[in-house]
C-alpha cells in the first residue's frame, strides 16, 4: 500500500509562501496525489489533487516531482485562515477501490 | 446541489442503543465512505462503497453496519452504542475511484454515555 511521510508541524508568517512536502515512495503509477486541509472545528475540505504534472487552482499549487516519490503543496501567500492540518494522501491498496486513508498530517501555523 | 448532506448534526445515546447516521448526496457520486474522528485524532475510515450495492470494510469497522441501496444515500447503523464510539462522524463522496476528489459533509458529533 502506497504510504505518505509528512513533517507533524510547520511554521509560517502571514504573507509568505509555504511549500509543505510530502513523501510518498511507494506511489504506483496510477495513483493521484490528494490534499486535503481540515481548519479548527471544522470537517475536512478538498485543496488540491494531481497524478503527474504540477496543478494550479485558487487555493494553492501542488508541485510533483518528476519520480513521483514526492509532491509539495505550495500556499502562494499564507494567511492566518490558513492555519490547519494538511493531509496528503494517496489510495490504499488497489486505484480501484477509491479508499482514501488520512494520516496525521501537518499543522500548519501562521504566524501574523 | 446540496453536495453531501448529513443528519443529524448532533446526537446523544445510552450504551447500547442503536441508531442510523444519515448520509446523502445529489452529485450521481460512484463512491461514498464514511469516516470518524476522535478528539485531536485524525480521520478513520469505517466503511466505504464504490457503488449501489457494493460495500467494504474501511481501517475501523467493527460495531458498524452500512448498505447501499441506492446511488444517493449510504447510511451508516451502529448496532449497540459504546462510549468508545463517542465521536463526530464524517461521510464523503467522490465521482470516481481515483482522479476525483472528496466532497465532505458537515459531520454528526455523537455522544454516547
Amino acid at each position: 500500500d502506497a504510504k505518505t511521510t509528512q513533517p507533524n508541524s510547520m511554521e509560517s508568517n502571514e504573507e509568505e509562501p509555504v511549500h509543505l512536502p510530502c513523501n510518498h515512495s511507494t506511489i504506483s503509477g496510477t495513483d493521484y496525489i490528494h490534499w486535503y486541509r481540515q481548519l479548527p472545528s471544522q470537517g475536512p475540505e478538498y485543496v488540491i489533487h494531481g497524478l503527474t504534472s504540477n496543478v494550479n487552482n485558487r487555493m494553492a499549487s501542488l508541485a510533483i516531482a518528476e519520480d513521483r516519490k514526492s509532491s509539495t503543496l505550495i500556499l502562494h501567500r499564507a494567511t492566518l485562515r490558513d492555519a490547519a492540518v494538511y493531509y496528503c494522501i494517496l489510495p490504499i491498496g488497489s486505484s480501484n477501490t477509491g479508499k482514501l486513508i488520512f494520516g496525521q498530517g501537518t499543522t500548519l501555523q501562521v504566524k501574523p | 446541489n446540496a453536495g453531501v448532506t448529513q443528519t443529524p448534526k448532533f446526537q446523544v445515546l445510552k450504551t447500547g442503543q442503536s441508531m442510523t447516521l444519515q448520509c446523502a448526496q445529489d452529485m450521481n457520486h460512484e463512491y461514498m465512505s464514511w469516516y470518524r474522528q476522535d478528539p485531536g485524532m485524525g480521520l478513520r475510515l469505517i466503511h466505504y462503497s464504490v457503488g449501489a450495492g457494493i460495500t467494504d470494510q474501511g481501517e475501523v469497522p467493527n460495531g458498524y453496519n452500512v448498505s447501499r441501496s441506492t446511488t444517493e444515500d449510504f447510511p451508516l447503523r451502529l448496532l449497540s452504542a459504546a462510549p468508545s464510539q463517542t465521536s463526530v462522524y464524517f461521510c464523503a463522496s467522490r465521482h470516481d475511484r481515483n482522479g476525483s476528489p472528496l466532497h465532505f459533509g458537515n459531520g454528526t458529533r455523537l455522544t454516547v454515555t
